[in-house]
């Protein structure tokens, strides 16, 4: 059973809409992480966050925003969708190092289309 | 930069092979390794590796790393059609962010 949540698994918006992807987890996780992955592609982190009020961006550049004020919500927006920002987008959260499950638990991911 | 280089990107077998995925990588403070199959959706978690030499099983998966030449395979024997999927390498550095390979394109026909 999923123990981390994205909605919607699907979405089809216009060009300009605001949009927020939800990412929850019932772990207790402290560390949050956002992929992007095209078809065919390997994942992006585009943004990571190690606790309640600590975001960061990743490796991919993206024009998203995130937040983080409670530890087990970490949803992401796109103030005005294009549609390069076709994509997939998976959530992911993990254990600390010195937990018994170090690695990460993805969720279902939010697959995205701007037209 | 991390990186991680997956091969084959693609490998088509029939049921009953056994296949050998690879995964090659380069890190700064080498943590871990870690492979998960990817079907439709979510990637879900299969081996995490942080020790050479040691293999990981589970049922008809195995996993094994090499630190010092900085590659793992993953083994798959007596292949099913379920085993179809693509399998991701990522590997953990000082960071503790995941980097991604592109993934072996996996299918196994009847």
């Amino acid at each position: 059973e999923a123990d981390i949540y994205q909605t919607p698994r699907y979405l089809v918006i216009g060009t300009g809409k605001k949009i927020t992807l939800e990412c929850s987890q019932t772990m207790g996780h402290d560390k949050m992480y956002w992929y992007q992955q095209d078809p065919g592609m390997e994942l992006h982190l585009i943004h990571y966050s190690y606790g309640v009020n600590s975001t960061e961006k990743g490796d991919l550049s993206s024009e998203s925003t995130v937040s983080r004020i409670r530890t087990e919500h970490f949803p992401l927006t796109l103030e005005s969708a294009r549609p390069s920002h076709t994509s997939q987008y998976l959530c992911a959260s993990s254990a600390g190092q010195g937990a018994p499950n170090y690695g990460y638990t993805f969720g279902s991911g939010t697959r995205l289309t701007v037209v | 930069e991390d990186k991680v280089v997956q091969s084959p990107l693609s490998l088509v077998v029939h049921e009953g092979d056994t296949v050998t995925l690879n995964c090659s990588y380069e890190v700064t403070n080498f943590r871990s390794l870690l492979w998960y199959k990817q079907e439709k959706k979510a990637p879900t978690f299969l081996f995490m590796l942080t020790s050479s030499g040691i293999e990981k099983k589970s049922g008809r998966l195995s996993s094994i790393l090499d630190k010092k030449e900085l590659f793992s395979i993953l083994n798959i024997t007596a292949t099913q059609t379920g085993d179809s999927a693509v399998y991701l390498c990522a590997v953990r550095g000082g960071s503790e962010k995941l980097v991604f390979g592109k993934g072996t394109k996996l299918t196994v026909n009847p």
